[in-house]
């Protein structure tokens, strides 16, 4: 079935410096979606794209819809302690059940001060 | 302002207990979803509902079943808990009916099973 390989699987960086992670599948997908995920809270969207080639932004964040359809990347800059947290790709389950969403098995950001 | 609410944030069971999982939405949303979340295995779907009294099963269904009487409120149920269904739950809800819509999600149950 559909898999979203996401890597690193963890990042222990200093703040002020930039983070980069990504999301490929065998599959192709025609939506990304970003999630992250504060401690003890819910995962909560930060980004979707919905085009090949797409590159959107919010704020210190910048993800990419990889032109293949199978890969996106999520970049962060200049990070602060906030941004710890778990961060998730994700895609639409057209092998399963409508209107779920395959999700990466997440980064993890740890932010040193 | 989207708002999907779980009943409890931390539970402690005993083994075999019936455990009852409660989640509401206030966005008129047709589809809901619980989760599990384990760590270095991601989220995985248990079930699914697209309607009110209807349900499908997800990846992993097995020890769980769920309820959905009204459109707001979908619960996942326990009946035998177990040691190995200690896990965080994520309850989410989504609006469209196909597969390119966000899912808004609780805060998450953290449920300890001893």
């Amino acid at each position: 079935g559909q898999q979203l390989n996401q890597s690193p699987q963890s990042m222990f960086i200093q703040e002020g410096e930039d983070v980069s992670m990504n999301c490929t599948s065998s599959s192709i997908f025609n939506t990304w979606l970003w999630y992250k995920q504060d401690p003890g809270e819910g995962p909560v969207l930060l980004i979707a794209l919905y085009k090949a080639g797409e590159l959107t932004s919010n704020g210190r964040l910048t993800a990419q819809f990889g032109i293949t359809r199978k890969d996106s990347f999520l970049n962060i800059s200049a990070s602060i302690p906030s941004d710890v947290g778990i961060y998730f790709c994700a895609g639409p389950d057209y092998g399963g059940s409508q209107g779920n969403l395959i999700f990466g098995k997440g980064t993890k950001l740890s932010v040193k001060p | 302002d989207v708002k999907v609410t779980q009943s409890s944030r931390y539970l402690v069971k005993r083994t075999g207990e019936k455990v009852f999982l409660e989640c509401v939405q206030d966005m008129d949303h047709e589809n809901m979803f619980w989760y599990r979340q384990d760590p270095g295995l991601g989220l995985r779907l248990i079930y699914f509902s697209y309607d009110v009294k209807m349900k499908e099963k997800g990846d992993i269904p097995e020890g769980y079943s769920v309820s959905r009487e009204k459109k707001e409120r979908f619960s996942l149920i326990l009946e035998s808990a177990s040691t190995n269904q200690t896990s965080m739950y994520l309850c989410a809800s989504s609006l469209v009916h196909l597969n390119t819509g966000e899912l808004f999600f609780g805060e998450g149950s953290r449920l300890t099973v001893l």
